[in-house]
C-alpha cells in the first residue's frame, strides 16, 4: 500500500501570507497526486489534479508542484476563506489513499 | 449544475446493516467511477471504496468482506450495502465522483472531483 505523509499537521498564518504544505509518497506515484480542501461540515473540494492541474473554479493563487514522491501545495496571499483542512490524495495504486491532513487556521 | 446527493444514513447498533444510496444529477453515475469515502468524527479522510465504469469493483482492507458496492444502471443509482457494522464504522460517508485524468492513462488513475454532502452513519448500542 502507498502511503500518503503530509506536512505539517498544522500551520498557522496570517491573511496575505504565502504557505507550502508538502506531501510525501512512500513510493513513485508520477504526478497521479491530487489536493483537497475541507472546511468545518463541509464535504472536501478538489483543488489540484495531476500533482499542478488546478480545478476549474479555484482561485490562481493555490497552485501545485512536484512529481515521484515528494510534492507540494502553495497558497499565496493567503484570504480568511482559506483556512480550512488540506489533504492530498493517490490513485495510482489501489487502495487510494489520503495524507492524514493539514489545518490551517488563523495566527 | 452537477449534484451528487447521498441518502440512507442513520443509527444502527453493532452487527447490523444499513445500505447507502447515491444519485447525481448533471452526469450519468453508471458511466463514470464512484467512489465513497469516509470520515470518522475528528478524523481525517479515509477512502472506502470504488466502483469503475466497467464495473469492477475495490474495497478498503477494513471494510472487506462486509461491504459491497454496486450500480443500478437502469435507475443510474449507487449503493453501499453494509453489513456487520463495527463501532469504528461510524463516519460521515461521502459519494463522489472519480473522472479519469485521461483517456490513455492505464484504468484506475483517477480524481473526486464532485462530492456529495455526506450521510452520517451512527453504529451505537
Amino acid at each position: 500500500d502507498i502511503q500518503m505523509t503530509q506536512s505539517p499537521s498544522s500551520l498557522s498564518a496570517s491573511v496575505g501570507d504565502r504557505v507550502t504544505i508538502t506531501c510525501r509518497a512512500s513510493q513513485s506515484i508520477s504526478r497521479y497526486l491530487n489536493w483537497y480542501q475541507q472546511k468545518p461540515g463541509k464535504a472536501p473540494r478538489l483543488l489540484i489534479y495531476g500533482a499542478s492541474s488546478l480545478q476549474s473554479g479555484v482561485p490562481s493563487r493555490f497552485s501545485g508542484s512536484g512529481s515521484g514522491t515528494d510534492f507540494t501545495l502553495t497558497i499565496r496571499n493567503l484570504q480568511p476563506e482559506d483556512f480550512a483542512d488540506y489533504y492530498c490524495q493517490q490513485s495510482y495504486l489501489i487502495p487510494v489513499s489520503f495524507g492524514q491532513g493539514t489545518r490551517l487556521d488563523i495566527k | 449544475e452537477v449534484q451528487v446527493v447521498e441518502s440512507g444514513g442513520g443509527l444502527v447498533p453493532p452487527g447490523g446493516s444499513l445500505r447507502l444510496s447515491c444519485a447525481a444529477s448533471g452526469f450519468t453515475v453508471s458511466t463514470n467511477y464512484m467512489t465513497w469515502v469516509r470520515q470518522a468524527p475528528g478524523k481525517g479522510l479515509e477512502w472506502v471504496s470504488v466502483i469503475y465504469s466497467g464495473g469492477s469493483t475495490y474495497y478498503a482492507d477494513s471494510v472487506k468482506g462486509r461491504f459491497t458496492l454496486s450500480r443500478d444502471n437502469s435507475m443510474d443509482t449507487l449503493s453501499l450495502q453494509m453489513n456487520s457494522l463495527r463501532v469504528e464504522d461510524t463516519a460521515v460517508y461521502y459519494c463522489a465522483r472519480g473522472l479519469r485524468y485521461s483517456a490513455y492513462d492505464r484504468v484506475g488513475l483517477f480524481y473526486f472531483d464532485y462530492w456529495g454532502q455526506g450521510a452520517l452513519v451512527t453504529v451505537s448500542s
